[in-house]
């Protein structure tokens, strides 16, 4: 199975900062990661997939990028409404993995 | 626009089944390959299984697969999750998503339902 890491596991930042969440995967994914929004109590919520393609609705404050086996979720100007936990996923092999985790918290 | 909403959850003893159901409403259902995903208690999420819009492919988890058995339905718009043999660490919150493309499996999960939980528990 191809094992996901995100990193840092958490981040505090003020509202209007820029935010960089890595995920690296054991091995390549060829492009085939999606960055996923999770609210308590709610259901996940897709941000972006391919590793750069922006989900509809999605503010454009969020985009990803990277390749192989190294990617990057970035808010470009953290709001408020952006307090939650988000994850990575591999969708390149099955089983799909999940990274761990990464809470953002607003100072 | 689809909905999805997960019915079936309880709580269940250890060794024995349980089957969850995802009604989705709307009319394309039968186009797009549909997923479970479970949230472990205080843990992140773990993807379960996976069937094709088709149901022509079908891949699980290790932790679940010779246990849990991913269908659908098409004609009645609803998916399931067959899950026998459960133990404690089935305990979870079980949701269902749809996958963003047309006729895909693996592109990303742009609609979940509300979630289902189940208990498994002497």
């Amino acid at each position: 199975d191809i094992q996901m890491t995100q990193s840092p596991s958490s981040v505090s930042a003020s509202v209007g900062d820029r935010v960089t969440i890595t995920c690296r995967a054991s091995q390549g994914v060829r492009g085939w990661l999606a960055w996923y929004q999770h609210k308590a109590g709610r259901a996940p919520k897709l941000l972006i997939y391919a590793t750069s393609t922006l989900q509809s609705g999605v503010p454009s404050r969020f985009s990803g990028s990277g390749s192989g086996t190294d990617f990057t979720l970035t808010i470009s100007s953290l709001q408020p409404e952006d307090s939650a936990i988000y994850f990575c996923q591999q969708t390149n092999n099955f089983p799909i993995t999940f990274g761990g985790g990464t809470k953002v918290e607003i100072k | 626009q689809l909905d999805l909403v997960e019915s079936g959850g309880g709580v269940v003893q250890p060794g024995r089944s349980l089957r969850l159901s995802c009604a989705a409403s709307g009319s394309t259902f039968s186009s797009y390959g549909m997923h479970w995903v479970r949230q472990l208690p205080g843990k992140g999420l773990e993807w379960v299984a996976v069937i094709a819009y088709d149901s022509s492919s079908r891949y699980s988890a290790e932790s679940v697969r010779g246990r849990f058995s991913i269908s659908r339905d098409n004609s009645k718009n609803t998916l399931y999750l067959q899950m026998n043999s459960l133990r404690a660490e089935d305990t979870a919150v079980y949701y269902c998503a749809k996958e963003t493309e047309l006729n895909t499996m693996n592109y990303g999960l742009d609609i979940w339902g509300p979630g289902t939980v189940v208990t498994v528990s002497s």
